[in-house]
């Protein structure tokens, strides 16, 4: 069983349209994450959702909108997608940020690579 | 402003031989310092991690140094194998905010 899983693994779509990625993880944590990995290997933070609710909200353009519906699922939704976009996107979950413990690690999906046209 | 950096970009080690990554920090805020390995077309994967309460962290053959003074942490591979061969990436966080900070990534490469 894949324990944050996401898709879709490869998104090739046109300038402008509008795009989605889903994100679910089974291992009964309360904080989700997406991460984008630019083509430089560079990692940084997007949103965080605890229990649904939003508590980081990186300087991201409005044009990424995050949704929760629950607390296994974090959805990324992009609007108007632009070349500089193009990047692999990671979701990831946590038991407990805040510890700095073993209950701290990040459990990341396998990446959704996004090309845009 | 980058909060965590981390030298050298790349490192070609041959087996058997120590490979050493090493980071630095600007925020003293930060209290929790872990260490990712990510396999090409994989999700990064949690190694090691140190809290700055101790100098040193030794898990198997993967080491973290950590100079509290300094503000750096340094991650040791000992008899390297060319299965270790990966990018690895340093990070940071905090009490409060807790979202990884990361460092910009070694390519290691492990030459049989």
């Amino acid at each position: 069983d894949t324990a944050v899983s996401q898709t879709p693994k490869y998104l090739v779509t046109q300038m402008g349209n509008d795009k989605s990625i889903k994100c679910e993880q089974n291992l009964g944590h309360d904080t989700m994450y997406w991460y984008k990995q630019d083509s430089k290997k560079f990692l940084k933070i997007m949103f965080s959702y605890n229990n649904k609710e939003l508590i980081i909200n990186e300087t991201v353009p409005n044009r990424f909108s995050p949704k929760s519906p629950d607390k296994a699922h974090l959805n990324l939704h992009i609007n108007s997608l632009e070349l500089g976009d193009s990047a692999v996107y990671f979701c990831a979950s946590s038991q407990a940020p805040g510890t700095g413990g073993p209950n701290e690690k990040l459990f990341f999906g396998s990446g959704t690579q996004l090309s845009v046209l | 402003q980058q909060q965590v950096k981390q030298s050298p970009q790349s490192l070609i080690v041959q087996k058997g031989g120590i490979s050493i990554i090493n980071c630095a920090y600007e925020n003293t805020a930060f209290d929790y310092f872990p260490w990712y390995q990510q396999f090409p077309g994989k999700g990064p994967a949690l190694l090691i991690a140190i809290r700055p309460d101790v100098s040193e962290k030794k898990e198997g053959r993967f080491t973290i140094s950590f100079n509290k003074s300094a503000k750096q942490f340094s991650l040791h591979i000992m008899d390297s194998q060319p299965g270790d061969s990966a990018t690895y990436f340093c990070a940071a966080s905090r009490a409060g905010r807790r979202a990884l900070t990361f460092g910009s990534g070694t390519r290691l490469q492990v030459q049989p």
